[in-house]
């Protein structure tokens, strides 16, 4: 069974610290590695990670694959509150004719001011 | 570009009371997926359409749950009878196409709660 472990489960910093989000990951014919943000209840898109090794950037927020390791870092510098959410890790892997996402049960983030 | 529509936001219902949830995906997205996260979890996915066909639906409670996709675009998904368990968020996604590296795009969800 694909397994997609997150940590840790919760985070509390202060506005202006640098976070660094874990997820280690064990799935058969791994495709990609999806990162997503849940305010409220929609998640949305941060990176799509496919080759170990290749940073990906956006503002604040960077993320890194390891595909030896089974391992991605999300990381975000320079907190604000509105980075307050939950982060969640998710794999796609390939099997009997479809491509499947497996989520972790994400971490939930708080910036205080 | 709109996003993906669900409706209702919320909804309370009694145990052993149906209830049905709809989505629109995004114009031109051929996969339609329906994930159930409950409270401290991450999302699961119940079933996957790809146009008006099932791909998967090995983890959809068939005693329980249906869903269908009839014209290729907008579905449905009902729950008879509810189940306090079934308590969670539901949420509805699509891609333009089925994967490999298609990012989903979700929309707001549907928090059931049954009482």
């Amino acid at each position: 069974e694909d397994k997609v472990v997150q940590s840790p489960l919760s985070l509390v910093v202060h506005e202006g610290d640098t976070v660094t989000l874990n997820c280690s990951y064990e799935v058969t014919n791994f495709r990609s590695l999806l990162w997503y943000k849940q305010e409220k209840k929609a998640p949305t898109f941060l990176f799509m990670l496919t080759s170990s090794g290749i940073e990906k950037k956006s503002g604040r927020l960077s993320s890194i694959l390891d595909k030896k390791e089974l391992f991605s870092i999300l990381n975000i510098t320079a907190t604000q509150t509105g980075d307050s959410a939950i982060y969640l890790c998710a794999v796609e892997a390939s099997g009997a004719g479809s491509y499947q996402l497996t989520f972790g049960k994400g971490t939930k983030l708080s910036v205080i001011p | 570009e709109a996003g993906v529509a669900q409706s209702p936001r919320y909804k309370i219902i009694e145990k052993r009371q149906s209830v049905a949830f709809w989505c629109n995906p995004i114009s031109g997205h051929a996969t339609l997926y329906w994930y159930q996260q409950i409270l401290g979890q991450g999302p699961k996915l119940l079933i996957q359409f790809q146009n008006n066909g099932v791909v998967d639906d090995s983890q959809l409670p068939k005693d329980r749950f249906s869903a269908e996709r009839l014209k290729g675009v907008d579905s449905t998904l009902k729950i008879q009878p509810a189940k306090l368990e079934d308590s969670a968020v539901y949420l509805c996604a699509s891609s333009f196409v089925q994967g490999p590296n298609e990012k989903l795009f979700f929309g707001s969800g549907t928090q059931l709660s049954v009482l």
